[in-house]
C-alpha cells in the first residue's frame, strides 16, 4: 500500500486566491482527518469524516475553509479566499477505526502552503 | 484551561545514552495517550499507545510511562542512535466521550555520535 497520498506537496499562492488540497486515504480506512500544523499551535484537527460523512468540523477556523469527501478514496480541503495566516503544513490522515476502538492514525506527507 | 505541553526546547544527547521526553497535560482525564515520531518534511508516525490503567509500555528500545496522578507521560529511548533524531509528539484522547486526538507541539531530539 502506498500510504496516504497528498497533493500538491507544496503550494505557493497569493492572498485572495482559492487553494485546493487533495488527499487519498489508505484503502479500507473508514476515517479521514484533516490537520493543520504550525510552530505556534502544533497539530490541530480541522475536520474528520467517517464513511465519507463529515462528523466534526468544529476545528475549521472559519467559513473560508471547506472540506468534502465525495467517495471513499478522495477528499479535498479548500480555502477560499486564502490569507497569509493560512500558511501552514496541512496533513491528511486516515484510520480503520477511531477513539477507544482503534488507536493509530496514518498520516500523509503533508502539503506546505504559503500564502503571500 | 485544557493544555497538553511538551518541552519546546530541543533535547541534545550523546549516542548510547537514554533520551527522556516529557508530556504534561492539564484538565484532561485521558482514556489513552500516544507517542508519534515526525521527521522533517514528513507526517507523524505512530509509535506507542498507553492506556490510563497501564503504568508502562515497551517496544524494543522504547518505553512509555503514564502517571495519571502527576498528569504526565514520559517517553524513553534507550541506547539512543543518531537515527533516533526527530521530533516526538504526544497525543491524548481527552476522554471516553470523544473520538478526537489532541496533540502536543512536540520536542525535537538530536542524538550526536
Amino acid at each position: 500500500d502506498a500510504g496516504v497520498i497528498q497533493s500538491p506537496r507544496h503550494e505557493v499562492t497569493e492572498m485572495g486566491q482559492e487553494v485546493t488540497l487533495r488527499c487519498k486515504p489508505i484503502s479500507g480506512h473508514d476515517y479521514l482527518f484533516w490537520y493543520r500544523q504550525t510552530m505556534m499551535r502544533g497539530l490541530e484537527l480541522l475536520i474528520y469524516f467517517n464513511n465519507n460523512v463529515p462528523i466534526d468540523d468544529s476545528g475549521m477556523p472559519e467559513d473560508r475553509f471547506s472540506a468534502k469527501m465525495p467517495n471513499a478514496s478522495f477528499s479535498t480541503l479548500k480555502i477560499q479566499p486564502s490569507e497569509p495566516r493560512d500558511s501552514a503544513v496541512y496533513f491528511c490522515a486516515s484510520s480503520p477505526g477511531l477513539g477507544l476502538s482503534y488507536n493509530e492514525q496514518f498520516f500523509g506527507p503533508g502539503t506546505r502552503l504559503t500564502v503571500l | 484551561s485544557q493544555k497538553i505541553e511538551q518541552n519546546s526546547e530541543a533535547l541534545n544527547i550523546q549516542e548510547g545514552k537514554t533520551a527522556t521526553l516529557t508530556c504534561n497535560y492539564t484538565n484532561y482525564s485521558p482514556a489513552y495517550l500516544q507517542w508519534y515520531r515526525q521527521d522533517p518534511g514528513r507526517g507523524p508516525v505512530f509509535l506507542l499507545l498507553i492506556r490510563e490503567n497501564e503504568k508502562e509500555k515497551r517496544k524494543e528500545r522504547l518505553k512509555v510511562t503514564f502517571d495519571t496522578t502527576l498528569k504526565q507521560s514520559l517517553f524513553h529511548i534507550t541506547a539512543s542512535q543518531p537515527a533516533d533524531s526527530a521530533t516526538y509528539l504526544c497525543a491524548l484522547l481527552p476522554s471516553y466521550n470523544t473520538d478526537k486526538l489532541i496533540f502536543g507541539t512536540g520536542t525535537r531530539l538530536q542524538v550526536f555520535p
